[in-house]
């Protein structure tokens, strides 16, 4: 069975400040990872996903995230936010035959 | 092309009523899952269809039940509505069922059960 576990419930960063969303993963087996966004009452958007390769994934509106193995994360960067980036942030994960399974979700604030 | 649609967006309903849910793939999608999204429990698997078969199931009581077409379509019911049923329901489309595949979320159907 998979798990992942997103660490903050609630990150609150000023405009144009950088921020690290962090999500950690368990797995038997070898797993894929996905960053989706929620924006208020809309479905779930994806922004990036690690399918194998580089370990350096970029994705939609300026973020990216690094999958490492040894320490089986998979945090998602912005280097400058803005406040359309305020959302809910879900790390996902999939392998072999299993489902999708998302964390608990990370709520992104923008201060201006 | 199309997005995954999601009919209705918003429904209320009453204990011990029973309620169908319906999703419509983006064409060429022939997987289908449903997820249970709540403030408490967060983003929790339903079950998964491809042509026309279950391929998956969450840890969700009988009452939640699905199904789905041969178009592709796909529907959720669940009987006997109580009140922690009240939840986003997602649904969301993919190609095939394999791990690697994105997955396209719908908009979503709020249910409010009273």
């Amino acid at each position: 069975a998979q798990s992942v576990t997103q660490l903050d419930s609630q990150v609150p960063v000023f405009e144009e400040a950088p921020v690290e969303l962090r999500c950690n993963y368990s797995s038997s087996v070898s797993v894929y990872l996905f960053w989706y966004v929620q924006y208020p009452n809309q479905g779930l958007q994806l922004l990036l996903k690690y399918l194998s390769g580089s370990t350096l994934v970029k994705g939609i509106n300026g973020f990216e995230a690094e999958f490492n193995k040894s320490q089986t994360s998979f945090h998602l960067r912005k280097p400058s936010v803005h406040i359309s980036d305020t959302a809910e942030y879900f790390c996902a994960a999939a392998g072999g035959n299993e489902k999708l399974t998302f964390g608990t979700g990370t709520r992104l604030t923008i201060i201006p | 092309k199309a997005g995954v649609t999601q009919t209705p967006r918003y429904l209320i309903k009453t204990r011990g009523q029973q309620v169908t849910l319906s999703c419509s793939p983006i064409s060429g999608h022939r997987s289908v899952s449903w997820y249970q999204q709540t403030p408490g429990q967060g983003l929790q698997f339903l079950f998964e269809y491809f042509s026309e078969t279950q391929r998956n199931k969450g840890n969700f009581p009988g009452r939640f039940s699905g199904r789905q077409f041969s178009n592709s379509r796909s529907e959720m019911n669940v009987s006997t509505l109580e009140l922690g049923d009240s939840a986003l329901y997602l649904c969301a489309s993919s190609l095939a069922p394999r791990a690697g595949n994105e997955q396209f979320f719908g908009p979503g159907t709020r249910l409010t059960v009273l």
